[in-house]
């Protein structure tokens, strides 16, 4: 398969603190995208960090990418009740390619 | 940025069956992407629609059991045809940013869930 894995695949924590979700592919991409699912309704896109990056931040979210091992992480800082979804990763050759997406991680966040 | 609507959200049918889904954009987009959630599990593409040509499907997906169509540039049908329990999942419409042209930053649907009794 050439889907991403994602771990942990599910994740409880409590408010305030943070979450860190890992991803890892195995083909060559031009960018990495991260979306948020709730309660198995529509994804809503996050963040998109590119090959040649290796941070990305947006408000309470962190990326990273490390494309020599083939692997980012996702890090949402100070936890909200709000933040309970499923988080996935997809990955992206450029241009008209299909997007791949991981597994996905569960995230629970208990007040 | 793009707003899709997507119906029906749900339903339950009956093995055997066929279901149409209806996604509309509120912009003109390229390409729209149809995907299968099976229940607990990540996002898989079924085809891609163009306007004006027949649908692109990835492996594993027919077109006599998803036909699609793609009669206008915001407006896209997939049909689950002749169902069984196995169909079972959430069915999400997508198109891509910059009119639909990229795979970067997809919108999606709010999908539809269906159960096949």
């Amino acid at each position: 398969s050439q889907q991403g894995e994602e771990d942990p695949q599910a994740l409880s924590i409590q408010e305030g603190e943070n979450a860190t979700m890992n991803c890892s592919y195995k083909t060559s991409i031009n960018n990495l995208q991260w979306y948020r699912q709730n309660s198995g309704r529509g994804l809503v896109h996050l963040i998109l960090i590119r090959s040649n990056e290796r941070e990305k931040h947006s408000g309470r979210l962190r990326v990273t990418l490390d494309t020599s091992k083939k692997s980012s992480s996702l890090l949402i800082t100070a936890s909200r009740a709000a933040d309970t979804a499923s988080y996935f990763c997809a990955t992206g050759a450029g241009g008209y390619n299909k997007l791949i997406f991981g597994a996905g991680t569960r995230l629970a966040v208990h007040p | 940025s793009a707003v899709i609507s997507q119906k029906p959200s749900r339903d339950i049918c009956q093995r055997g069956t066929s279901l149409t889904i209806q996604c509309q954009v509120d912009s003109q987009v390229t390409m729209m992407f149809w995907y299968r959630q099976q229940p607990g599990q990540s996002l898989t593409l079924i085809a891609t629609a163009n306007q004006g040509s027949e649908a692109t499907y990835e492996s594993g997906f027919v077109i006599d059991k998803f036909p699609i169509s793609r009669p206008n540039l915001t407006f896209s049908t997939l049909t689950v045809s002749n169902m069984s329990p196995e169909d079972s999942s959430i069915y999400l419409c997508s198109v891509g940013g910059q009119g639909g042209t990229t795979n970067e930053k997809l919108f999606f649907g709010s999908g539809t869930q269906l159960s096949v009794l």
